[in-house]
């Protein structure tokens, strides 16, 4: 069954550094698609960046990047300069193959950043 | 932002009772879902639909049923509610015209408490 693990429960980074949020994630289909989203703590859910297993290329989305190393089945996701505005939840999820299941999303369970000023 | 939108926000209820909550999408999307929200556990897929009247079983579906009688509305509801059920539910839309077009928009969830 595919899987997605994010490690790291809650981390802390200064204000205006770099810093790199973990996923890993199990699956033995050669297509499927990668994620990130952001929860606020107003709860609602922030889609940021998307990879899918066949882009040569490491997606970004202005301060964000998605680092995806296909061999590893990792798809860390790099925030630049963080802002303070940063500190949230951050969940990882990985789309299904097409099929039965309709490209369905499984979540990770989530890692806290918090940006210290 | 997608034009996604869920009520009620908060409800409080009593365990047996029955509840429906609603999701509203203004963008003519395909597909919707439903997911629960509980500490420690992410977001679990409970219930989606792939087009009007066509609905089909998430990961946690047992105790709920969906219905979807127009491209802009997916119900979900608690027959009976139970204690366990007490979560933030969130809804989300995707177009899914293909890979680089499903990526699923959430609306502001629903807080539900059971007594």
């Amino acid at each position: 069954a595919q899987k997605i693990t994010q490690t790291q429960p809650g981390m802390f980074v200064q204000e205006k550094e770099a810093v790199t949020l973990d996923c890993t994630y199990d699956t033995s289909d050669q297509s499927y698609g990668l994620f990130w989203y952001k929860q606020p703590s107003s709860g609602e859910m922030i889609f940021l960046i998307y990879q899918g297993s066949y882009d040569e290329q490491n997606a970004t989305e202005g301060r964000y990047s998605l680092n995806f190393q296909k061999a590893r089945k990792s798809a860390n996701l790099v925030i630049s300069a963080s802002q303070l505005g940063d500190s949230a939840m951050y969940f990882c999820a990985m789309r299904e193959p097409y099929g039965g299941s309709q490209g369905n999303l499984i979540f990770g369970k989530g890692t806290k950043l918090s940006v210290k000023p | 932002d997608a034009g996604i939108t869920q009520s009620p926000r908060h409800k409080v209820t009593e365990t047996g009772t029955p509840v429906t909550l609603r999701c509203h999408q203004t963008e003519n999307h395909r597909y919707m879902y439903w997911y629960r929200q509980d500490p420690g556990h992410g977001l679990r897929l409970i219930h989606y639909s792939y087009g009007v009247k066509d609905t089909d079983k998430g990961e946690v579906s047992d105790g709920y049923s969906v219905s979807r009688s127009k491209t802009e509305d997916f119900l979900l509801t608690l027959e009976s509610a139970t204690s366990s059920q007490t979560s933030v539910y969130f809804c989300a839309i995707s177009e899914k015209q293909g890979p680089s077009t499903d990526t699923q928009y959430f609306g502001p969830g629903t807080r539900l408490t059971v007594l």
